[in-house]
């Protein structure tokens, strides 16, 4: 079975204080792997795609990787406006929708 | 503004009744999606069209909800006699093929 898995549930990190994101998954051929960043009461936003293992993408203070079973997303030296829930998501390869995980919520303290 | 639209933002009514959310994609994107998050849960995939035809629909989707697509432009999604259950943020995405989904706003319904 497709799925995702998101650790830790929660997360507070002084400002500053760099750290990082899993996300496990299985699935019948990857066709992508997505991060979004959520803020309460509104929609996700994207934030970056990676399609093979070995891939990395960065912007501004986040740097996303990808491995056959899991994708990090390290967080460097964040901001109190870094706060967010972050959303990883799946797509299989025989379809075009989205599996998400749980969410990671980020609290960064000033 | 050209990002993904939805309306209404807040829809608050009585079990039973019908309700209908409208989402209008951004215009260049061929595929429309439809997904439904509840509190502290990562979005569920309902159902997703490209262009006018619907592709794909979740096994959770009772025969309740159904989604439409007519010109393969905006989309509705109307939920039948509704129950407390249904209470969530429904959330409509829009890409270009399999390209990264961008969602919009969602519309939050209150079942009371």
């Amino acid at each position: 079975e497709d799925q995702v898995t998101q650790s830790p549930e929660a997360l507070r990190l002084q400002e500053g204080e760099s750290s990082s994101l899993n996300c496990s998954y299985t699935v019948s051929g990857l066709r992508g792997l997505f991060w979004y960043r959520q803020d309460p009461g509104k929609g996700p936003e994207f934030l970056f795609t990676l399609y093979s293992a070995g891939e990395e993408k960065e912007k501004e203070r986040l740097k996303a990787t990808l491995t056959k079973k899991e994708s990090f997303l390290h967080i460097t030296a964040p901001k109190p406006e870094d706060s967010a829930t972050y959303l990883c998501a799946i797509m299989p390869g025989n379809t075009g929708k989205l599996i998400f995980g749980q969410g990671t919520t980020l609290q960064v303290k000033p | 503004d050209t990002g993904v639209s939805q309306n209404p933002r807040h829809k608050i009514t009585k079990r039973g009744q019908n309700v209908t959310f409208r989402c209008d994609p951004i215009s260049e994107h061929n595929r429309l999606y439809w997904y439904r998050q509840t509190l502290g849960q990562g979005p569920e995939f309902l159902t997703y069209f490209q262009n006018e035809a619907q592709l794909e629909k979740s096994r959770l989707l009772s025969d309740r909800f159904s989604a439409e697509r007519p010109k393969g432009s905006f989309s509705t999604l109307e939920i039948q006699r509704t129950e407390q259950g249904d209470s969530a943020m429904y959330l409509c995405a829009s890409s270009f093929g399999n390209n990264e989904q961008f969602f919009g706003p969602g519309t939050r319904l209150t079942v009371l």
